[in-house]
């Protein structure tokens, strides 16, 4: 099975601030992942599919990056409503397996 | 409009066994592999289990294979999860997704208990 280890488990930023999140994944994916904002209570959303490709809707300021075994997810400038939880999962192979989750909350 | 709605979830005891339902309208379900995905309380996302659009292909996690099954009905428009021998690290809210549109259901609470 392919483990995804993403870093960091949670951070604390403010308004405006740039944020990276990795993922890297225990053997090569290709660009077989997606990025997940989840809210409290809700379901996930997807905001980055095949690594890279910003979803139909999803703000400028999210981007992703990488390929094979790591892969980023960036927020640009944090607004409010970016405070969530975040996860990759990879879909090369099954099972399919999800990051650990990083939680950005507000400083 | 999309939806997928989940049902059955309930508090159940261990070793006991329950039928999750997830009716989908909005899109050519038929189509579409569907997902079981569950988070346990406080914790993250862990994948459980897929279907393929016509039923042939499935695939579980490895903490849920041999009790686990998934299926779907496409006359109903409906997948199921059933699932067999339940234990205290069953409990999550269980969501089914369609992973390719990104379409997701509002999850309904399994709690395993005695």
């Amino acid at each position: 099975d392919i483990q995804m280890t993403q870093s960091p488990s949670s951070l604390s930023a403010s308004v405006g601030d740039r944020v990276t999140i990795t993922c890297r994944a225990s053997q090569d994916i290709r660009n077989d992942l997606g990025w997940y904002q989840q809210k409290p209570g809700k379901a996930p959303k997807r905001l980055i599919s095949a690594a890279s490709s910003l979803q139909s809707g999803v703000p400028s300021r999210f981007s992703g990056s990488g390929s094979g075994t790591e892969f980023t997810l960036t927020i640009s400038s944090l607004q409010p409503e970016d405070f969530a939880t975040y996860y990759c999962l990879q879909h090369d192979s099954y099972p399919l397996t999800f990051g650990g989750g990083t939680m950005v909350e507000i400083k | 409009q999309v939806q997928l709605v989940e049902s059955g979830g309930d508090v159940v005891q261990p070793g006991r066994s329950l039928r999750l339902s997830c009716a989908a309208s909005g899109f050519t379900f038929s189509s579409y592999a569907l997902h079981w995905v569950r988070q346990a309380p406080g914790k993250g996302l862990e994948w459980v289990a897929v279907i393929s659009s016509d039923g042939k292909i499935k695939y579980y996690a490895d903490s849920v294979k041999g009790r686990f099954t998934i299926s779907r009905d496409d006359s109903k428009n409906t997948l199921y999860l059933q699932m067999n021998s339940l234990r205290t690290e069953d409990t999550a809210v269980y969501y089914c997704a369609s992973r390719g549109d990104d379409y997701w259901g509002q999850g309904t609470l399994v709690t395993v208990s005695s």
